[in-house]
């Protein structure tokens, strides 16, 4: 069973640009999180999607947005890029939630780097 | 405000030598709190769920434990292989059923043979 994928891998961009972010979940799985981590902040939740409907947000500015298509894929786009943005990103999925065993299946994520 | 904070931040331990990280944490109204392993250049790995005080969970040489205000994962006799960063997670009930959980900033444990 293929598990989460995260694409790119890592990627290069510059102050003021944009970046798209894909996730591709586990098979079968609906709930599609994402999350940010930073040697300063860790890991913190960025958004939910759950049947390409945004059901939970994190404290994060506008400019970080992200949708999820009818085969539970989804994007995070991160917009006018500010160096504080450089950042690993994770993407998570579940069937519908955290289910009885509370495991959320990790992708290896994309690690940003803005100059 | 609902937080998480885990200790130490940093662990060495000789192989085979025993040790306790700990994981405090202020939620209103927990869910669950959960516990992840993170080698470097991947992804968090699920270990163990708890969900009420004085309820434990054990795997190979881990065991986890939570009381209302901490949680305590117990490495016995640990490998080289055990080294890793330890994440601690909490869920609120306000969460519902969804993917949204509280992080730590993790314990990274090193263990030397």
């Amino acid at each position: 069973k293929a598990g989460v994928t995260q694409t790119p891998r890592y990627l290069i961009k510059t102050r003021g640009q944009q970046v798209t972010l894909s996730c591709s979940p586990i098979s079968g799985h609906r709930s599609v999180s994402w999350y940010q981590q930073t040697p300063g902040q860790g890991l913190q939740f960025l958004f939910e999607y759950f049947s390409e409907t945004q059901r939970n947000k994190g404290n994060f500015p506008g400019r970080f947005s992200g949708r999820q298509f009818s085969n539970s894929r989804s994007e995070m786009n991160v917009s006018t890029l500010e160096l504080g943005d450089s950042a690993l990103y994770l993407c998570a999925s579940t069937l519908s939630g955290l289910s009885n065993t509370g495991e959320l299946f990790f992708g290896e994520g994309s690690r940003l780097t803005v100059l | 405000e609902d937080q998480v904070t885990q200790s130490p931040e940093a662990l060495r331990l000789q192989e085979g030598e025993s040790s306790s990280l700990n994981c405090s944490y202020t939620v209103s109204g927990l869910r669950g709190l959960f516990w992840y392993r993170q080698d470097p250049g991947k992804g968090p790995e699920f270990l163990f769920t708890l969900y009420s005080a004085g309820e434990e969970k054990e795997k190979e040489r881990l065991k986890a434990t939570l009381t209302k205000k901490e949680s305590f994962l117990h490495i016995t006799a640990p490998k080289p292989e055990d080294s890793a960063t330890y994440l601690c997670a909490v869920q609120a009930r306000g969460s519902g059923n969804t993917g949204k959980l509280i992080f730590g900033q993790g314990t990274t444990l090193q263990v030397k043979p």
